[in-house]
């Protein structure tokens, strides 16, 4: 019973093509986040929505956009990839802020050739 | 392409032993801890947690020990299984409420 769903699983694309990554949850949780994560390293928080309001962190690059049009689904938009783009990009929810445990879906794996 | 990721702490543990990882955190004020359980090419996946006015707590197969004073966490998996292989990960919320991870431990089942 998938909870956090991230489509596609696997993503290729060329330099410069943006792509969209999309998540979905059926768990009715407030918060979403997206995470980048490379190899041998731990996830690196990119942005949440905690319901409507968008939180950027200060190191995210411009680059990196998301949509959430409502509860249950969430974007992630690279306008403009680069090589070092390439990761693993991981949603999750959970109900309420940070201190709540997060849920994270299987990922989707990006290629950027 | 991707850029060389960093050499994670491994630990290889006989099948069927038990398995301790630890972990160091930073921040006296962080009050909830977490383990997270990564197998190659999925999300991390919740083990279990602890709130800071706890020293311990067990869940099925796993306890993880909470010692405030010197910072350290610690998880404990009983009778390892080849299932267990993963990279796990400790994370603690700080005033801020924003996960922070530590750095991984790969753990590697010998059969």
């Amino acid at each position: 019973d998938a909870m956090v769903i991230q489509n596609p699983r696997y993503q290729v694309t060329q330099f410069g093509k943006p792509v969209t990554l999309s998540c979905s949850q059926t768990l009715n949780h407030n918060v979403m986040y997206w995470y980048q994560q490379k190899s041998s390293q731990a996830p690196k928080l990119l942005f949440h929505y905690y319901d409507k309001d968008f939180n950027n962190e200060a190191d995210t690059p411009d680059n990196f956009q998301s949509r959430r049009p409502n509860t249950s689904f969430c974007f992630l938009d690279i306008r403009s990839p680069g090589l070092g783009d390439a990761a693993m990009y991981l949603c999750a929810t959970s109900s309420q802020t940070f201190g709540d445990t997060q849920y994270f879906g299987p990922g989707t794996r990006l290629t950027v050739l | 392409g991707e850029s060389v990721g960093l050499h994670l702490p491994t630990l290889s543990v006989q099948e069927g032993d038990n398995s301790i990882i630890n972990c160091a955190y930073s921040n006296s004020a962080s009050d909830y801890f977490i383990w997270y359980k990564q197998e190659s090419g999925k999300g991390p996946q919740f083990i279990i947690d602890i709130r800071s006015n706890m020293d311990k707590r067990q869940g099925q197969r796993v306890t993880v020990l909470l010692n405030k004073t010197v910072k350290h966490l610690s998880l404990q998996i009983a009778a390892t299984q080849p299932g267990d292989s993963a990279v796990y990960f400790c994370a603690e919320t700080d005033s801020n409420y924003q996960l922070i991870w530590g750095a991984g431990t790969k753990l590697i089942i010998k059969p």
